[in-house]
């Protein structure tokens, strides 16, 4: 089974632009949650996304947004990019989001690397 | 507010030794732990999880043990091989899919 796949890997941006980046979660998996990794904060939970509804929301500003297809499929969107906002931004994918193991396991695909100039 | 922690940056290990991994947590609502791996410029691979009514899940090499009075979760790597150098993960979740993670471990097996 083909893993979580996500694009682009990588991607350059300058102040005030807007960003798009796309999640293709595991066959099957209808949850998808976004995450943000920086040297600073570490690894932090954007939002999470099933049958096309946001389900939780992280402390981060109104400009990132996201949303869900009908076919599982998440995008992200940064809006008015900040220097602060380059980060590796990594989607994974679960089968329902909850209910412990087989069920909420989380599997990450390869991330999209954002570089803000 | 840091709700999981890894207090060791870094640790080092011999090839064919145990690795302990530790990680702690100060929410009582979390019910599901997970341990991550991950190299650089790619994303985390799941290695291990357990529910908060089990102490113990072991997977091959890897058993996670969780002591829930003491808000303890511990990843054992035996034996360690040069493999398995990475950064390792604890995460923990109180509900659905939010994922809080600790800082990472960055795990040097020497052969």
């Amino acid at each position: 089974k083909a893993g979580v796949t996500q694009t682009p890997r990588y991607l350059i941006k300058t102040r005030g632009q807007q960003v798009t980046l796309s999640c293709s979660p595991i066959s099957g998996h209808r949850s998808v949650s976004w995450y943000q990794q920086t040297p600073g904060q570490g690894l932090q939970f954007l939002f999470e996304y099933f049958s096309e509804t946001q389900r939780n929301k992280g402390n981060f500003p109104g400009r990132f947004s996201g949303r869900q297809f009908s076919n599982s499929r998440s995008e992200m969107n940064v809006s008015t990019l900040e220097l602060g906002d380059s980060a590796l931004y990594l989607c994974a994918s679960s089968l329902v989001g909850s209910g412990g193991p087989e069920l909420g396991t989380q599997y990450f695909g390869p991330g999209t690397r954002l570089l803000v100039l | 507010d840091q709700q999981v922690k890894q207090n060791s940056p870094s640790l080092s290990v011999q090839e064919g030794r145990i690795s302990i991994l530790n990680c702690d947590y100060t929410n009582s609502m979390f019910d599901y732990f997970l341990w991550y791996k991950k190299y650089p410029a790619e994303g985390p691979t799941f290695l291990i999880s357990i529910s908060s009514i089990k102490d113990k899940n072991e997977d091959g090499r890897f058993t996670v043990f969780l002591n829930k009075s003491a808000k303890h979760l511990s990843l054992h790597i035996v034996p360690s091989q040069p493999g398995d150098s990475a950064v390792y993960f604890c995460a923990a979740s109180p509900y659905g899919n939010k994922l809080v993670f600790g800082a990472g471990t960055i795990l040097r097996v020497k052969s």
